[in-house]
């Protein structure tokens, strides 16, 4: 069965470091999101990504964060300068059209020290 | 604000049992509702979606009803295997937001015993 896969599995970063977290959505799937799970947390939406633009984002995704899909393939998400605070698990998620399910990729731990 | 709670939040039962697992919203105003199991340090795996003009979905030994004027969505899972050891999460799209933007609960943290 196809699945969202992400790189790396696990990050660690010094603060104020840029960090890039890859995803590759499933293939036919048309629309692309990302979410973060603080440890102990719930999963928390940020962004969500549709016809080559952002189509909503979430209070948490503000100026230090941004996406993009270079080559129609992958996803990735930036963030400019991590803090401590943004120490979490970042999924990518996918799903084909507007109301089918979402998938999940198993995550990438980000730590910053 | 749409706020999910999922009561209990640990459960453990023994192997061959049938069990509910409960989730509530604050905002009746659910478009659509997924369940997810997440095993630790992994994703999220979607289980069963329930779209708007639905009441139950089912897949299998696991059966999720909503009903959308109590607020609450319940998950059965039949003849409970220690396979089924995980977390499983709730989360709701409100009617007028985007469809990805899943407000989820906390989840309940399920251990079956062999």
């Amino acid at each position: 069965e196809p699945e969202v896969t992400q790189t790396p599995s696990h990050q660690v970063t010094q603060m104020g470091q840029e960090v890039i977290l890859r995803c590759v959505p499933i293939s036919n799937h048309l629309y692309f999101y990302w979410y973060r799970q603080i440890l102990g947390q719930k999963v928390e939406f940020l962004v969500s990504f549709y016809n080559n633009e952002i189509s909503e984002k979430s209070e948490i995704f503000d100026d230090q964060f941004s996406v993009e899909r270079p080559d129609g393939s992958n996803f990735t998400l930036k963030i400019r300068s991590t803090k401590l605070e943004d120490s979490a698990m970042y999924f990518c998620a996918s799903r084909e059209r507007a109301n089918s399910p979402l998938h999940f990729g198993n995550g990438t731990r980000l730590t910053v020290t | 604000k749409q706020e999910v709670t999922q009561i209990p939040a640990a459960l453990s039962v023994p192997e061959g049992e049938n069990l509910v697992l409960n989730c509530s919203f604050t905002d009746s105003a659910i478009y659509n509702l997924q369940w997810f199991r997440q095993d630790p340090g992994k994703g999220l795996t979607s289980l069963l979606l329930i779209q708007s003009s639905q009441r139950e979905q089912t897949s299998g030994r696991l059966n999720a009803s909503l009903d959308k004027s109590s607020g609450r969505s319940t998950l059965y899972i039949a003849a409970s295997q220690p396979g089924d050891s995980a977390t499983y999460l709730c989360a709701g799209v409100n009617y007028g937001g985007s469809q990805g933007n899943l407000i989820f609960g906390k989840g309940t943290k399920l251990s079956v015993k062999p």
